[in-house]
This record gives C-alpha cells, structure tokens and sequence, in this order.
C-alpha cells in the first residue's frame, strides 16, 4: 500500500527557504504514472494547493507561489521535495505531501502524509 | 485566492441525514468534477468522494456526493459519532489549473 510521509525542519526563520522532504513508500516513484504534491493548511483555514510534479518530471505550481515555490524528485531515493523561498508568517502552516492517481490529472488526491507543522518566526 | 464556499458548521443527531453545500463558478464546479475529503481531529484529510459520487474503496456507502450546475453537495445518511469532522470540498479550477478546495464544514454530531 503507497504510504508518504513528511520531514524536515519545523521552525523556518523569516525570509530563509522552507525545505521539505516526502518519502514514498510501497510504491515506485519512477515506475509509477501517479502524481506527486504538497497541500498546505494555515492554522484553523482551509486547504491550498502548492503543487504538484509527475513522475516524467512535469511540474505544476499555484500560480500565487510559483515565484517561491520548487518541486522536484530523487528518484534514487524515493522522495520528492518541496522549496519555499522567502517565506514569512504566512506561509506558517501544516504541510502535507499526497500522491494521485495519473487518471486524476492531480485534481483528486487519495494518499495524504500525516502533515508537519512549519512555524515561521525568527 | 478564491475557495469553494462552504458553511462553517453542520450538525446533526445519531442515525438523522445531514447535507453539506459546496458552491463554486463555472471555471471550477461549473464544469469540473467535485471531490470531498474527510478530516478527522488532528490528522490528514482522507479521500471520501472523487468525481462527484464516486467512493473509494473501504468508504461507506452512507457517503454520497452529488452536483448540480456550479453546486455539489456531500450527504451522510445514519449519522454516527464518529463522523464527527471537517468536510472540504474540492474542484479542479481553469483559472489555477490545479485544485481548489472549500474552507471546510465542521460537522458536530449531537
């Protein structure tokens, strides 16, 4: 069964890049036709897509972010990685990396990390 | 960035049918697709719905979706405790070309 979870650090300092990792497993990122990508969700609001990067290396950003934001996959390792440059309170939030299904286009997502609380302060 | 608007709360007592709205505009609901995830206190949203009405597998039937024009709406009939959550909504937007998601419906049962 695919499983994806989160790592990196919790605390990101004011205009400093936020970078995290989403390790998968039970699944191939380079065998596999599935979409990779990071979801966000400020404290006590709603969801905001980040993007998203298909196994071929396509990717795919928020329009409101894509001037901060990288995506980009190790295959060697299984992971795939989220960059966020400089942030500032507002990008404080619980990041979550999901994986969907190639047939989706990335509009559904039916495999969630459990999200890593990122607080920007300095 | 505009969202899915959805009411902040729903309730609900054991075994009663409660809906959730979800409305949106013709770059998103109006002509895509809506998806609706489940979000338990303190963990990841879980796929409930995709492509409207559609449920994965291991979701219990007394979760349906359905949608009309630039509106959809998530029903759970014999409402348990245990469905006691936020409710987002979600639609693929033209003018983001990627997903849009709803606030979120926080559903007490009572």
């Amino acid at each position: 069964q695919l499983q994806v979870q989160e790592s990196g650090p919790r605390l990101v300092r004011p205009s400093e890049t936020l970078s995290l990792t989403c390790t998968v497993t039970g699944a191939s990122i380079r065998r596999s036709t599935n979409y990779w990508g990071w979801i966000r969700q400020s404290p006590g609001k709603g969801l905001e897509w980040i993007g998203s990067i298909y196994y071929l290396g396509s990717t795919y950003y928020n329009p409101s972010l894509k001037s901060r934001v990288t995506i980009s996959v190790e295959t060697s390792k299984n992971q795939f990685s989220l960059r966020l440059s400089s942030v500032s309170a507002a990008d404080t939030a619980v990041y979550y990396c999901a994986s969907a299904p190639g047939y989706s286009g990335y509009d559904w997502w039916d495999s969630w990390g459990q999200g890593t609380l990122v607080t920007v302060s300095s | 960035q505009s969202v899915l608007t959805q009411p902040p709360s729903a309730s609900g007592t054991p075994g009663q049918r409660v809906t959730i709205s979800c409305s949106g505009s013709s770059s998103n609901i109006g002509s895509k697709t809506v998806n609706w995830y489940q979000q338990l206190p303190g963990t990841a949203p879980k796929l409930l719905i995709y492509s409207n009405n559609q449920r994965p597998s291991g979701v219990p039937d007394r979760f349906s979706g359905s949608k009309s024009g630039t509106s959809a709406s998530l029903a759970i009939s014999g409402l348990q405790s245990d469905d006691e959550a936020e409710y987002y909504c979600g639609a693929w937007d033209d003018s983001l070309n990627g997903p849009l998601f709803g606030g979120g419906t926080k559903l007490t049962v009572l």
